[in-house]
């Protein structure tokens, strides 16, 4: 129940095309959805994040989509840049009430080709 | 602003011997995260602190893993005696308990048993 299940695993795109991941989970407590990329070589830095209360965040050229119901959440980049080549992770938080703990997904390894 | 500070960046060590890593989170900061990430196993909570206090360890792989915060401004991971298969990369990551959750990573170290 605490797992955040991630796919898929790699992703090549084309330069300007529309990258999605996406994300399930299976724990009704958790409140806090976020992605983190990370660079080869360092450490993940969070990207963008949504609380289960609005359906949809966008910040620029990424977007989360997030299904309540279905306990699924997903990230789409659109536009996609070479620059945004990176391991991308979901996570789920479990609340307040378990501080600060953060649950990750496995990683999707995206390859933006020029 | 200095971000998490890890030291050392890169350590090689030989089987049995003791390893010793280092973590300074960011200040003003009172949670404090030891993450393990391979290839086969992503990205691994180890243990977390909480005001200093061990929250929840059962991320540890086993006796030979132990973790410290004496101070708010100092952690430390030792694996004692080292084994081949703990080669890593170990990150350490702060937040802030009670805020918007947000986990800042610092560059992590590099650790090859032989």
């Amino acid at each position: 129940q605490q797992q955040v299940k991630q796919s898929p695993q790699s992703l090549i795109v084309q330069k300007g095309g529309i990258s999605i991941i996406n994300c399930a989970y299976e724990n009704t407590a958790f409140d806090y959805f976020p992605w983190y990329q990370q660079f080869p070589g360092k450490g993940p830095a969070l990207l963008i994040a949504i609380r289960p209360d609005v359906s949809e965040k966008k910040e620029g050229r990424f977007t989360i989509s997030f299904n309540k119901s279905a306990k699924q959440f997903s990230l789409h980049i659109m536009d996609s840049q070479p620059g945004d080549s990176a391991t991308y992770f979901c996570a789920a938080s479990p609340g307040y009430s378990s501080a600060s703990k953060i649950i990750f997904g496995s990683g999707t390894r995206l390859s933006i080709r020029p | 602003d200095a971000g998490v500070i890890q030291s050392p960046r890169h350590e090689v060590t030989e089987m049995g011997q003791e390893v010793t890593l280092r973590c300074k989170p960011i200040s003003g900061h009172n949670s404090l995260f030891w993450y393990r990430q391979t290839m086969m196993r992503g990205l691994e909570l180890l243990i977390y602190f909480n005001n200093n206090v061990p929250i929840d360890d059962s991320g540890m792989p086993e006796d030979r893993f132990s973790a410290k915060m004496p101070n708010a401004s100092f952690s430390t991971l030792k694996i004692q005696p080292s084994e081949p298969r703990d080669s890593a990369v170990y990150f350490c990551a702060s937040s802030f308990l009670g805020g918007d959750y947000e986990q800042y990573f610092g560059p992590g170290t590099r650790l090859t048993v032989t």
